[in-house]
């Protein structure tokens, strides 16, 4: 399954299938990004970052790519699992700045 | 645990009460945040301090007032809030730019 930018705040995937979730990002000027998973009842939990001299970078069954040409961000999960389920949220900041800009965020359910 | 720890956990509070958020992390971080989630909008920065100096006011009212004794505690302090100003309080602190942000599990406040 795949979120489209901002506009698609749900996504849902069968579980064990990949899921892709997108984001568009504002600042040109942003150099550094990250992806954080919300769990109900939680604050945000980091995920993975990447830093805008790359363009992919790999954890454990999470991919995110940065294509920067056309400001856009995407997390892969592979394999999804339940404990996926949550609100994903793309964050951007640049060097020295010390604030994050989030964006919408992106519910992901899990069927069963 | 995050090592940002917010109490409490939930709030309930009347237009006329004062209360306090507390916010307090033991990361070594010189950076500490307020940030405002309400339902389906972004998260919304609403403070920044760096060691113990506030560096950014997002336009917030004055019905929310920070206070930062050092740079391990963060308050946020309430008085005649509005019902609208009902929300997920998240609290996070960071090394300084976006590196090492690390997020609470937030207060849920309820006006009535």
């Amino acid at each position: 399954g795949e979120s489209v930018g901002l506009h698609l705040p749900t996504l849902s995937v069968q579980e064990g299938d990949n899921s892709i979730i997108n984001c568009a990002y504002s600042n040109s000027a942003s150099d550094y990004f990250i992806w954080y998973k919300q769990e109900s009842g939680k604050g945000p939990q980091f995920i993975i970052d990447i830093r805008s001299n790359m363009d992919k970078r790999q954890g454990q069954r999470v991919t995110v790519l940065l294509n920067k040409t056309v400001k856009h961000l995407s997390l892969q999960i592979a394999a999804t699992q339940p404990g996926d389920s949550a609100v994903y949220f793309c964050a951007e900041t640049r060097q020295g700045a010390q604030k994050l800009v989030f964006g919408q965020g992106t519910r992901l359910t899990i069927n069963p | 645990e995050t090592g940002v720890t917010q109490t409490p956990r939930h709030l309930v509070m009347g237009m006329t009460n004062k209360k306090s958020l507390k916010c307090e992390q033991h990361l070594g971080h010189n950076a500490m945040y307020w940030y405002k989630q309400s339902a389906k909008k972004p998260l919304e920065l609403m403070f920044v301090y760096n060691f113990k100096e506030q560096t950014e006011n997002n336009s917030v009212p004055s019905r929310f007032s920070p206070e930062c004794p050092n740079s391990s505690h963060l308050f946020l302090h309430l008085h005649t809030l509005q019902p609208e100003d009902s929300a997920l309080y998240l609290c996070a602190s960071s090394l300084g730019g976006g590196d090492g942000y690390t997020f609470g599990s937030g207060t849920r406040l309820t006006v009535v």
